[in-house]
């Protein structure tokens, strides 16, 4: 089993709909999580990081649940913009700077 | 320079040949990290250096090596490349260890590697 694991997709929808993405973690020592954007054939970039209960920026909202050991990434009022895939990742302890990556999960919002 | 940046953009290679990708970064970031991506894989680690003058193996880094002999330069080299070493290949850095501005990591543009 994965360190981080993700529903690969595709997510289809329609513009204006909330999708809301899952990503699993197994190490409960996890200190942070992130959840990444990447346009095809482009380098990951920063969506948002989680460091606590949740964050919120405009339409997007990240939620961690330490109990069960998943972190949410929810979108609100998809945009066609909005489509790319979205990796979530951990970081493992507080000795080291390395994250554990999702295989990502693929968003396809359509008019 | 502003940010990561990374050479080649793409290359084709012949297999049994050396190759070293380059990775330079201006933000004076301690940390780096290659991982490669492969469909349906998602990203993983292959060698890390939490700072300038050590290195650490990732989740996959037989057939490849590391330096980290200043803080900017981070090049990652396959001795002899072979068929299954081909992929997208990115380099990455962060504020490690934490500060208060995150410890998230940035992201070069990558390269495209294939190995014939």
């Amino acid at each position: 089993r994965k360190e981080v694991e993700q529903d690969p997709g595709p997510f289809n929808v329609p513009e204006g709909a909330t999708v809301a993405f899952n990503c699993t973690y197994s190490n409960s020592a996890s200190q942070s999580f992130f959840w990444y954007r990447q346009d095809c054939r482009k380098e990951p970039k920063l969506l948002m990081s989680v460091y606590s209960s949740g964050n919120e920026d405009g339409r997007f909202t990240a939620q961690l649940n330490r109990a069960s050991q998943y972190i949410s990434l929810l979108i609100r009022d998809s945009k066609l913009s909005d489509s790319a895939t979205y990796l979530c990742a951990a970081r493992g302890t507080r000795n080291t700077g390395k994250l554990i990556f999702g295989q990502g999960t693929t968003l396809q919002v359509k008019p | 320079i502003a940010g990561i940046t990374q050479a080649p953009t793409s290359q084709i290679l012949a297999a049994g040949r050396r190759m070293t990708l380059r990775c330079t970064q201006d933000m004076r970031h301690n940390a780096m990290y290659w991982y490669r991506q492969d469909l349906g894989l998602g990203l993983r680690l292959i060698h890390y250096s939490n700072t300038a003058g050590t290195t650490g193996k990732g989740e996959v880094p037989d057939g490849y090596s590391v330096s980290r002999a200043n803080t900017d330069d981070f090049p990652l080299t396959l001795a002899s490349a072979v068929p299954s070493q081909t992929s997208v290949y990115f380099c990455a850095s962060s504020d490690f260890p934490v500060l208060a501005s995150g410890d998230e990591q940035f992201f070069g543009p990558g390269t495209r590697l294939t190995v014939l």
